[in-house]
Formats: C-alpha cells, sequence, structure tokens
C-alpha cells in the first residue's frame, strides 16, 4: 500500500536554484494538496488541485508552480528557491465531490535553501 | 477570518495518565472536524473526524473527541495514555461547500515515563 508517495526526501539547494518536488498517489483519488509546515505555524495550502486538469492557489502561493500532470501526479516547482522556502513540504490526496472526506499524507520532503 | 485555535503547544503528560487536547475554530458555516496525528518524520496520519451526528467521535488508538458547537471547540482526549502517543496532533476543519482543510499550529505531546 504505497498511498502517497513524494520524492525526494531531502534536498539543499542554493539561493536562487530551481527544483521540481514530485508527488504520485495510487488510491485513484482526484484531489491533490500541496502544503508547506513550518515550526509554530501548522501546515499551510500552496496549491491543490480539485480534479485533473484544474488548479488553484492555497494560503501562500507566491514562489511555487504546480502541474497536474495527470490523475496520480501533482509536482511542485521552485523556479528560483529563497530561504524562505526552507521548510518541509507534504503533498496530500483526497476523494474529490465528497467535501468532507479526509486527506491521505505523503511522509514529507525536507527542503533547506541556502 | 475563519481559523483553528490550538491554545496548548506543547503539553507533558506522565504514561497513564489523560490528557485533553484543545481545539476551537471560529466559523460562520458549517463545519467538518478532524484530528490528525504526526509521529517524527512522517506524513500526518487521520486519527478521527466529526462529520454529523453524535457529538461523541471515537477514533484510532484509544482517542475520542467531543464535538461541541456553542463553544465551537472539537477537544481531543485520551483516558490513558503510552509512550508510544508522543507526537504532534493537529486539530483541522473544512468548511462546507469547500475541498480545503485549515489546520491549527500543532500541539505537541510528549508522554514521560
Amino acid at each position: 500500500n504505497a498511498g502517497v508517495t513524494q520524492t525526494p526526501k531531502f534536498q539543499v539547494l542554493k539561493t536562487g536554484q530551481s527544483m521540481t518536488l514530485q508527488c504520485a498517489q495510487d488510491m485513484n483519488h482526484n484531489s491533490m494538496y500541496w502544503y508547506r509546515q513550518d515550526p509554530g505555524m501548522g501546515l499551510r495550502l500552496i496549491y491543490y488541485s480539485a480534479s485533473e486538469g484544474t488548479t488553484d492557489k492555497g494560503e501562500v502561493p507566491n514562489g511555487y508552480n504546480v502541474s497536474r500532470l495527470n490523475k496520480r501526479e501533482f509536482s511542485l516547482r521552485l523556479e528560483s528557491a529563497a530561504p524562505s522556502q526552507t521548510s518541509v513540504y507534504f503533498c496530500a490526496s483526497s476523494v474529490a465531490g465528497m467535501e468532507n472526506q479526509p486527506q491521505h499524507f505523503g511522509d514529507g520532503t525536507r527542503l533547506s535553501i541556502l | 477570518a475563519q481559523s483553528v485555535t490550538q491554545l496548548d503547544s506543547q503539553v507533558p503528560v506522565f504514561e497513564e495518565a489523560p490528557v485533553e487536547l484543545r481545539c476551537n475554530y471560529s466559523s460562520s458555516v458549517s463545519v467538518y472536524l478532524f484530528w490528525y496525528v504526526q509521529y517524527p518524520n512522517q506524513g500526518l496520519q487521520l486519527l478521527l473526524k466529526y462529520l454529523s451526528g453524535s457529538t461523541l467521535v471515537k477514533g484510532i488508538n484509544g482517542f475520542e473527541a467531543e464535538f461541541n458547537k456553542s463553544q465551537t471547540s472539537f477537544h481531543l482526549r485520551k483516558p490513558s495514555v503510552h509512550i508510544s502517543d508522543t507526537a504532534e496532533y493537529f486539530c483541522a476543519v473544512m468548511h462546507s461547500g469547500t475541498y480545503k482543510y485549515i489546520f491549527g499550529t500543532g500541539t505537541r505531546l510528549k508522554v514521560l515515563a
């Protein structure tokens, strides 16, 4: 049972470098989400995709772009990394069309920007 | 603005003692409420959820939570904690008509031997 798989698990970047975080789910979920987790701030939504072919901004989208490649995959791209983007990034997925359904999370990508 | 407040950032408790982790939310519309647990270096796992019906909700690992609409609270409880319950716990609210969570800032539960 893979669930939600994120790659890589760890990454160190230099300021200004670009990077794509990958996420794939095997639960046939329609909705996918990207969060960042920072100490004392909980999880904040960056972008989400309610269904294949659609993406929407969340609470903190600046500096990020996303691509819903197909139903399984939802990637997050940092075009020009900044130290403020040092964080733990989580991808999640859920059944669409049922607003009260829980989300399933990956194990996270720990990203450091020097 | 809609928000979720977890007042306690850290809660130390001795093994086999009871614990309550507090969660309050602000919303003018119907909500669905969730508690998630995060163990070190892992993602979040669902503990329990309140969608409708009985206000007392039972979850995994012996946890339960009570929805109190008048106090806009959804506190998490366990009558007897174990060392293995040491983790961070997040309360989350999903507002009716949306597909997005609002998370609280988390409470670190540390169970002491």
